[in-house]
């Protein structure tokens, strides 16, 4: 069946360093995978869209990269700040219609002042 | 960018009584919405996908009869978790697609954390 895993342990790292989240899936060929922020009790927030032609994608000081022959997808925010330190979820969509997303059970990322 | 607007956020009751929860677009017309269940540190769990005018498709392992789903227009879907138990207790989230634009993203709403006593 599909799979999606993140790392579940916590990232911690220092403000202005450059975080790296990970996110491999098994079991799959998406046409697409997602990266969505949560902050405690709230609902996920869409940051990024990569498609299986795409290789890289940035957006501000967001950088997603999408090897399709790895099964892996790689998450950097760089020159972090506190305000970054959040959950952050990866999502593929599932086949069969209606483009279902199913996600990771992400990881919590801590940014240290 | 679009707005799903989630009500209740909280909600306590007693076991056996059913909750309502709400999930609205507010700037746009959503012809599906998806409701997530998520348990503390885990991961968002699709349990059904709302389609309007139309009944709901639910994920396997779901029970249909224990979580309706209403779909009555295009900017809102209901949830009701019918005699409420304290395993239902969880967070519940909605969320739909803006099919006026790029299709692909979603947009959840706040979120309503279930307690059931």
């Amino acid at each position: 069946s599909q799979k999606i895993e993140q790392n579940s342990e916590a990232l911690n790292i220092q403000e202005g360093k450059t975080a790296t989240l990970t996110c491999n899936y098994t079991n799959y060929s998406p046409a697409y995978l997602q990266w969505y922020r949560q902050d405690p009790g709230r609902g996920p927030v869409f940051l990024l869209l990569i498609r299986e032609n795409e290789k890289e994608k940035r957006k501000e000081r967001l950088k997603v990269t999408f090897d399709t022959t790895l099964k892996q997808s790689l998450f950097h925010i760089t020159a972090s700040q506190p305000a970054d330190s959040a959950t952050y979820l990866c999502a593929l969509p599932l086949s069969g219609g209606y483009n279902k997303l199913i996600f990771g059970a992400g990881t919590r990322l801590a940014v240290h002042p | 960018g679009a707005v799903v607007s989630q009500h209740p956020s909280r909600v306590i009751c007693k076991s056996g009584t059913s909750v309502k929860i709400e999930c609205r677009s507010l700037d746009f017309q959503a012809t599906t919405m998806f409701w997530y269940r998520q348990f503390p540190k885990q991961s968002l769990m699709l349990m059904a996908t709302s389609n309007e005018g139309s009944k709901a498709t639910y994920e396997q392992g779901v029970e249909k009869d224990k979580f309706l789903i209403n779909h009555a227009s295009l900017t809102l879907s209901t949830l009701t978790v019918t005699s409420a138990h304290p395993e239902d207790s969880s967070f519940y989230i909605c969320s739909a697609r803006d099919g006026q634009g790029a299709n692909e993203k979603l947009f959840f709403g706040s979120g309503t954390q279930l307690s059931v006593l």
